[in-house]
């Protein structure tokens, strides 16, 4: 079935350091990808999203990647901040297109 | 501009009880969508509304049922509680149903508890 995970569920680093959290999806067919950040007591929050015929996005520094040859998805946030700690979804879109797969998230701690 | 507001934000029933929660999109929007959040099953899609009709549903029992009224604010009801409905309810709107939903904003969610 469908299904998107991830590689770590925690990922721990210091203020000013470069993070990158990783994502495996399983449906080859997808086309689009979107990363989430849910922080304590709050919804998700959309971050930055990507088609199936880019490589690579960028935002405000984040900066999204999509290997579809290893069907991998990664999310880089440069010099994290203590703001930055939250919990990471990564998503994909359906076999209809209408609706999200959202994978178990990654929980980024940032440290002063 | 107000953002989504879910009602209740906690909520405890009994098994065999029925729950109805609502949720009150972005002024403007008429796509409503559900998501049950869980530590184990994580995020899940529930259904989508748009404009009053039910567009998409997920993988769900059919005690989960929603509907959406002409003012675009949705309610979702659960009948029948069993333990492992305790989650986060979840509401996202966007202006257009579908995705991309970059433009889709979440609620904090209702937190129901089922004892």
């Amino acid at each position: 079935g469908e299904s998107v995970g991830l590689h770590l569920p925690t990922l721990s680093v210091q203020e000013g350091d470069n993070s990158i959290i990783n994502c495996a999806y399983s449906n080859s067919a997808s086309d689009y990808f979107i990363w989430y950040k849910q922080e304590s007591g709050k919804g998700p929050q959309f971050i930055i999203d990507i088609r199936s015929n880019m490589d690579k996005r960028q935002g405000q520094r984040v900066t999204v990647l999509l290997n579809k040859t290893v069907k991998h998805l990664s999310l880089q946030i440069a010099a994290t901040q203590p703001g930055d700690s939250a919990v990471y979804f990564c998503a994909e879109e359906d076999q209809a297109g209408t609706a999200l797969i959202f994978g178990k998230g990654t929980t980024l701690s940032v440290s002063s | 501009k107000a953002g989504v507001t879910q009602t209740p934000r906690y909520l405890i029933k009994t098994r065999g009880q029925q729950v109805t929660l609502s949720c009150s999109p972005i002024s403007g929007h008429r796509s409503v969508s559900w998501y049950q959040q869980t530590p184990g099953q994580g995020l899940q899609f529930l259904f989508e509304y748009f404009s009053e009709t039910q567009r998409n549903k997920g993988n769900f029992p059919g005690r989960f049922s929603g509907r959406q009224f002409s003012n675009s604010r949705s309610e979702m009801n659960v009948s029948t509680l069993e333990l492992g409905d305790s989650a986060l309810y979840l509401c996202a709107s966007s202006a257009k149903p579908g995705l991309p939903n970059t433009e889709a904003f979440f609620g904090q969610g209702t937190r129901l508890t089922v004892v």
